[in-house]
């Protein structure tokens, strides 16, 4: 069982170029998210999912989109790498509302440099 | 809009000791759950424990054990026996009953642990 997985684990982008962020879990969890965790910082939520075709804007969702199309996937994309955006992102999922475990689980993260 | 605090930045604490993480908390829900994540030097967020609100009872997971104080809105969280790989940032998190089932995180406290 993999839990959440992340790729890439590290990457360097020059100011302008874009990536996707690539999240997937084998849990069948119907639940979503992304933070970016930035120096010195607790983690701040990006964009968040509640299930296939749905997703919402979090508390620092400027300079990124999402997608989800299935229950497995949830992508992170950035159009155009911006400094501000040198951050480690973290993707976690967690079960639907009422099921006892009822908790986050985080991918890896991936550490993202923008020069 | 919630937000945690955790005002130590970094502890340190013998191996075999006890230690003491404080978090505080600003809501104004009466039902929301607590957690207390670990972060290692791989990045990986681990779920340490978890508390409901409504819970008075203290959630203890072996060696770590929280004093929920609602009243006061404070969650510190105490590890028992400290052993070395238990030196990690540790963050303290808050999450509102149903919806999105979003975390806010504190920006997180630094556990040193020596031999």
């Amino acid at each position: 069982n993999a839990g959440v997985t992340q790729t890439p684990k590290f990457r360097i982008l020059k100011i302008g170029q874009s990536m996707t962020l690539q999240c997937t879990q084998d849990m069948n969890h119907n639940y979503m998210y992304w933070y970016r965790q930035d120096p010195g910082m607790g983690l701040k939520l990006i964009y968040y999912s509640v299930g296939a075709g749905i997703t919402d804007k979090g508390e620092v969702p400027n300079g990124y989109n999402v997608s989800r199309s299935t229950t497995e996937d949830f992508p992170l994309r950035l159009e155009l790498a911006a400094p501000s955006q040198t951050s480690v992102y973290f993707c976690a999922s967690s079960p639907t509302v009422g099921d006892p475990t009822d908790t986050q689980y985080f991918g890896p993260g991936t550490r993202l440099t923008v020069l | 809009a919630q937000t945690v605090t955790q005002s130590q930045p970094e502890m340190s604490v013998q191996e075999a000791e006890t230690v003491t993480l404080s978090c505080t908390y600003d809501t104004s829900e009466s039902d929301y759950y607590l957690f207390w994540y670990k972060q290692p030097p791989s990045r990986q967020m681990i779920l340490v424990i978890r508390q409901e609100a409504y819970k008075q009872q203290n959630a203890t997971e072996n060696r770590f054990s929280v004093n929920f104080q609602k009243a006061a809105k404070s969650f510190s969280l105490k590890i028992s026996d400290s052993q070395l790989g238990d030196a990690a940032m540790y963050f303290c998190a808050y999450r509102s009953q149903g919806g999105s089932e979003k975390l806010v995180f504190g920006k997180g406290m630094k556990l040193t642990v020596n031999p």
